[in-house]
């Protein structure tokens, strides 16, 4: 079964300054997706990023960027110029069939 | 706004009660998905529905049921509560089911149970 592994509970950044959240996951398979998600205080859930496994070249969202290194199974994610509106839960995910295996997330806080 | 919605927002309810939680799909979505998110869980898959047919089946209870009817709103009945039944229950929607499709999320429900 595939796992996906956040090894940072807690992040806090400076407004402006870039940050990168981890994310490893477990799999066999070699065609797969990848996802970020977003839940802010509000608790919805909030797509950020998709990367397709096989595609080379990381993906990008505005001021959101993943670092995907298929062979380490690496997939961390780069907010740069923090905003105070960033500050939330992020989850990283993995799909290859249904169900979608989410990590426990990671909590950013984004200090003024 | 993901154009999901889920009724109620909030629920407080006793150990052995009965609760259902409703999710509307987008307008479009044949497919939902249900989740739970409990406290620093990451999100649970329980049970999807592609257009009134399970479609597949995750950690979900036998306390747990689910169903889509053929408006394709769907419903989540928890029965025989327990207290660490308590967490955000999320409903998501898709066009279709296969993997390329994005799943768009509701607002959740909280469920307290006491």
């Amino acid at each position: 079964a595939q796992t996906v592994t956040q090894s940072q509970p807690e992040m806090s950044v400076q407004e402006a300054e870039t940050v990168t959240l981890s994310c490893t996951y477990d799999t066999s398979e070699s065609n797969y997706y990848l996802f970020w998600y977003k839940q802010p205080p509000s608790r919805q859930m909030i797509l950020v990023i998709r990367q397709e496994a096989y595609k080379q070249q990381n993906a990008t969202e505005n001021r959101f960027s993943v670092n995907f290194q298929k062979a380490a199974k690496s997939f961390s994610l780069k907010i740069s110029d923090s905003q105070l509106g960033d500050t939330a839960m992020y989850f990283c995910a993995f799909m290859k069939h249904l169900p979608r295996v989410f990590g426990k997330g990671t909590k950013l806080t984004v200090n003024p | 706004d993901s154009g999901v919605t889920q009724t109620p927002k909030h629920l407080i309810t006793a150990t052995g009660q009965r609760v259902t939680l409703r999710c509307s799909p987008r307008s479009g979505d044949l497919s939902v998905y249900w989740y739970q998110q409990s406290l620093d869980q990451g999100l649970q898959f329980l049970i999807q529905y592609y257009n009134g047919e399970e479609r597949a089946k995750g950690n979900i209870l036998e306390r747990f049921s689910a169903q889509q009817f053929p408006d394709l709103h769907s419903e989540l009945n928890l029965s025989s509560l327990e207290l660490g039944d308590s967490a955000l229950y999320f409903c998501a929607s898709s066009v279709q089911s296969t993997t390329p499709y994005e799943q768009y999320f509701g607002p959740g429900t909280r469920l307290t149970v006491t």
